[in-house]
């Protein structure tokens, strides 16, 4: 079973910050939380990890709570390109090396 | 970032024939991955393509069913055998690439739709 919840589905305005949330109560100490992406016909698409400090690349970024049980990705200038589906996964350091559980993740509508 | 191509890109199929599908990654890579994505449904991992050994399967994948090959480092292949309906679904394969330790690249997946 996914170890993450998420709610189904969410939407925001084109241009808008989107921040999507995540549930990870049962996060063990060395466990990373990665998000993934899937846009439709498309495989997944690695967005960003982290530990338990807040991480920002080109593409979102990521905060995570002091007790580690939830983050939140965010997408500060959402597109009509973002529109997938985003998968918050809890995996080992090795994210490239190790199985990923993938839960139902969260569809994210960007409506113009 | 790694191109992973699979072949093929969908398939029909009659239903007690099998298919083997292909994955390409364009560069060294350690570990690979195949899933299943069944319609409307999440990736569920189907196996860990060990390179020069035998597959490590997840509960519910047996071999005889999806036999896996992996000969080198930046190649696999997976059959769905006896095929049936219940196993229309899209088949990725993914790779973790030398030197990124942390990123998982995804195949863009073969559409097989048993008739």
């Amino acid at each position: 079973d996914a170890k993450t919840t998420q709610p189904p589905s969410m939407d925001c305005a084109e241009g808008r910050a989107a921040n999507l949330p995540c549930n990870h109560s049962t996060i063990s100490g060395n466990e990373y939380v990665y998000w993934y992406r899937q846009i439709h016909s498309q495989g997944p698409q690695y967005i960003i990890h982290g530990l338990k400090n807040n991480e920002t690349n080109e593409m979102a970024s990521l905060i995570i709570t002091e007790d580690r049980k939830s983050s939140t990705l965010i997408l500060p200038h959402a597109t009509l390109r973002d529109t997938a589906v985003y998968y918050c996964i809890v995996s080992s350091p090795t994210g490239a090396n190790s199985k990923l559980t993938f839960g139902k993740g969260i569809t994210l509508s960007v409506r113009p | 970032s790694a191109v992973i191509s699979q072949k093929p890109s969908r398939d029909i199929c009659q239903r007690g024939t099998s298919l083997t599908i292909q994955c390409q990654v364009d560069s060294q890579v350690t570990m690979m991955f195949w899933y299943r994505q069944q319609p409307g449904q999440s990736l569920t991992l189907i196996a860990t393509a060990n390179q020069g050994s035998e597959a490590t399967y997840e509960s519910g994948f047996v071999i005889d069913k999806f036999p896996i090959s992996r000969p080198n480092l930046t190649f696999s292949t997976l059959t769905v055998s006896n095929m049936s309906p219940e196993d229309s679904s899209i088949y990725l394969c993914s790779a973790g690439r030398v030197g990124e330790p942390e990123t998982q690249y995804f195949g863009p997946g073969t559409r097989l739709l048993v008739l």
